[in-house]
């Protein structure tokens, strides 16, 4: 099984600041690699699909970079509805596995 | 637009089984460009990947041994639905339960990741 470990766990940051957030996997997983935004009481969303791609619908502000064992997601410039839990997940190889997330609170 | 809705009993006992189905809308579960999973939020965790199952039944489960050996996954194309079931269940299989579509292909618009979901439905397993 492909272990995701994203980093920060918790981010604490204010609008208008530039986001950066980490996952980092066990082994390659090529550019197999997506994005989620999680709000409470919502479904997930998906933002960035084979690790740099936005998906329809999402905003430019969100971009997604790397290819291997690491990545990053970048929010350029916050919004206050940014402000949410953030999961990668990959599927290079079965079983599809999430990272533990990473929390992106206001300061 | 596809819709997935999750229905099941939001209640249920200690050791007994969970059963969920997810009913799709709008698109038609026999695609062969799709898998559907069924993905869990335990309290105040993260998410996790139950299982993700294919219209002519092939299955896919979570690496963790002691949940697959509890999951059984099915399809029912002439409804357009699958579902979940999860045997001898605890406490820890307390969740919001998702079902969601999965694209098992890369193009311009998607690529290995799960582009639609359904609300989620919360199922406590109580003692």
């Amino acid at each position: 099984e492909i272990v995701l470990t994203q980093s920060p766990a918790t981010l604490s940051l204010s609008p208008g600041e530039r986001a950066t957030l980490s996952c980092r996997a066990s082994q390659s997983v090529s550019t197999y690699l997506a994005w989620y935004q999680h709000k409470p009481g919502q479904a997930p969303r998906l933002l960035i699909f084979d690790a740099s791609n936005r998906a329809t619908g999402i905003p430019a502000r969100f971009s997604g970079s790397g290819s291997g064992t690491d990545f990053t997601l970048t929010i350029s410039s916050l919004e206050p509805e940014d402000f949410a839990l953030y999961y990668c997940q990959q599927r290079d190889n079965w079983p599809i596995t999430f990272g533990q997330g990473t929390r992106l609170e206001i300061k | 637009q596809l819709q997935l809705q999750e229905s099941g009993p939001g209640l249920v006992k200690s050791s007994e089984t969970l059963s969920l189905t997810c009913t799709v809308s709008g698109g038609f579960i026999n695609d062969k460009n799709y898998f559907w999973g069924w993905i869990r939020q335990a309290p105040g965790k993260g998410l996790e990947s139950v299982g993700t199952i294919y219209y002519t039944g092939s299955t896919f489960h979570n690496h963790n041994a002691s949940l697959a050996s509890r999951v059984t996954m099915s399809v029912d194309t002439s409804k357009n639905q699958y579902s979940l079931q999860l045997s001898s269940a605890t406490a820890a299989d307390t969740a919001v339960y998702y079902c969601a579509r999965f694209a098992g292909y890369c193009s311009s618009t998607n690529c290995y990741s799960f582009d639609s979901w359904g609300q989620g439905m919360l199922v406590t397993v109580s003692s």
